[in-house]
């Protein structure tokens, strides 16, 4: 199983910009899909995106599409979230998860991101 | 997109008793790609279940998924004390990938 740890997190004001970033453990990242998914306080969960194994395919939910670019470095093993023009719906804990295909199977224990003035 | 939705939104039972949790899906689920996953409070979610039906690795095997198609359900036969928390169905067929509401299992 991969160990995923999350980084970045942190208080920006609306129409800002962060990067969360996410350091694996597991020497085999590269065999995994990773993903984002985030939630809200007191929310469920929602998916953001998705890269593939390899970086080549990235898919997003349509409410960070454009605003949002997941990317990743499988020689330092580690996957990134780019987040630009954030607005205060962006507020949520963001959970680094990876797995086989499509299908989670690991998850970080998240940081915490909170848009506001 | 596929809508997932759960129900109850909350169950209240006693340690022991059987839960049973429903998932609908607003259209088909392909080859059955929907994962079942529990999370406690403060913490990340966990993969119970995978593939419908299939125990992920140190899924206790008082926990059972079944159903096809676009109705799913996941039961828990005994509940444990550490059963206690919020389950999410999440199908993995087509993107967007998406969530239930999920079902919080408090005690009675």
């Amino acid at each position: 199983e991969v160990q995923l740890v999350e980084s970045g997190g942190g208080l920006v004001q609306p129409g800002g910009s962060l990067r969360l970033s996410c350091a694996a453990s597991e020497f085999t990242f590269n065999n995994f899909w990773m993903n984002w998914v985030r939630q809200a306080p007191g929310k469920g969960l929602e998916w953001v995106a998705i890269i593939k194994k390899d970086g080549t395919e990235e898919l997003y939910a349509d409410s960070v599409k454009g605003r949002f670019t997941i990317s990743r470095d499988n020689a330092m093993k580690s996957l990134y979230l780019q987040m630009n023009t954030l607005r205060p719906e962006d507020t949520a804990v963001y959970y680094c998860a990876g797995g086989v295909g499509w299908l989670i199977t690991s998850w970080g224990q998240g940081t915490l991101v909170t848009v506001s003035s | 997109e596929i809508v997932l939705t759960q129900s109850p939104g909350t169950l209240s039972l006693s340690p022991g008793e059987r839960a049973t949790l429903s998932c609908r899906a607003s259209q088909n689920v392909g080859k059955n790609y929907l994962a079942w996953y529990q999370q406690k409070l403060g913490q990340a979610p966990r993969l119970l279940i995978y593939g419908a039906s299939s125990r992920a690795t140190g899924t206790p095997d008082r926990f059972s998924g079944r159903g096809s198609g676009t109705d799913f359900t996941l039961t828990i036969s005994r509940l444990e004390p550490e059963d206690f928390a919020v389950f999410y169905c999440q199908q993995y067929a087509s993107s967007p990938l998406t969530f239930g509401g999920g079902t919080k299992v408090e005690i009675k």
